[in-house]
């Protein structure tokens, strides 16, 4: 079946710095990519929709300038949490589709802590 | 917009019970239905799903029917085990109305006691 690679897995910084994660299909093209956060027990917040080669569109209350999504490539996509809060600390997790695909395929997820 | 609702948990089963999630949903047009579990610090992944009336998903002893009447999804295993302890989400997607975006539940936890 299709693989989704999502690292790092975990990830600790230090308040102010900025993170990236990354988002890979192994097997497939992925034409969309959709990025969540999870709060513990809470269900997955979509934050924004990438398409690739064309700029996210984010969901309503995601700041743009905090979470940089780059969709560069139909295998990769990466979101970057600028200038991190303690705030920002939480589970993302990316998913892709092909084109035509109804399923999304999911990422192991990152734990983001911000010290 | 669309919108699902799921039984709320924590839910607790002894092993060998019988289980049933509820989930219902809202939706424009003609939606597919999915089941996904997410076991500890892990991502989400598909369980089973149907994408259109009366289809049964079913997956690892798990099943779901696609009721258009009742507008529900509900998860069902006959004899839980002690591995299916995870957190499901019941989720929808209306790819040709809606972008590709998918709604999910709130999730719910189940935790299996041997």
């Amino acid at each position: 079946g299709a693989v989704v690679s999502q690292h790092p897995s975990r990830v600790i910084c230090k308040s102010g710095t900025s993170v990236k994660i990354e988002c890979r299909s192994l097997d497939f093209q992925a034409t969309t990519m959709f990025w969540y956060r999870q709060f513990p027990k809470k269900s997955l917040m979509l934050m924004a929709t990438s398409n690739e080669g064309s700029k996210a569109t984010y969901e309503q209350g995601v700041e743009k300038d905090k979470f940089l999504i780059n969709h560069a490539s139909l295998t990769l996509s990466t979101l970057t949490v600028t200038s991190a809060h303690p705030e920002d600390s939480s589970f993302y997790i990316c998913s892709a589709r092909g084109q035509g695909y109804e399923k999304l395929f999911f990422g192991s997820g990152t734990q983001l802590s911000v010290l | 917009g669309n919108s699902v609702t799921q039984m709320e948990g924590p839910v607790t089963l002894s092993e060998e019970a019988f289980l049933t999630i509820n989930c219902t949903y809202t939706a424009t047009g003609y939606p597919s239905l999915f089941w996904y579990v997410q076991y500890p610090g892990e991502g989400l992944q598909l369980l089973l799903k149907a994408t259109k009336a009366d289809d049964k998903g079913s997956n690892k002893g798990f099943e779901a029917t696609y009721r258009k009447e009742t507008t529900s999804f509900h998860l069902e295993k006959g004899s839980v085990q002690v591995s299916d302890s995870a957190v499901y989400f019941c989720a929808l997607s209306a790819y040709n109305t809606n972008a590709g975006k998918s709604t999910f539940g709130d999730g719910t936890t189940l935790t299996v006691k041997p």
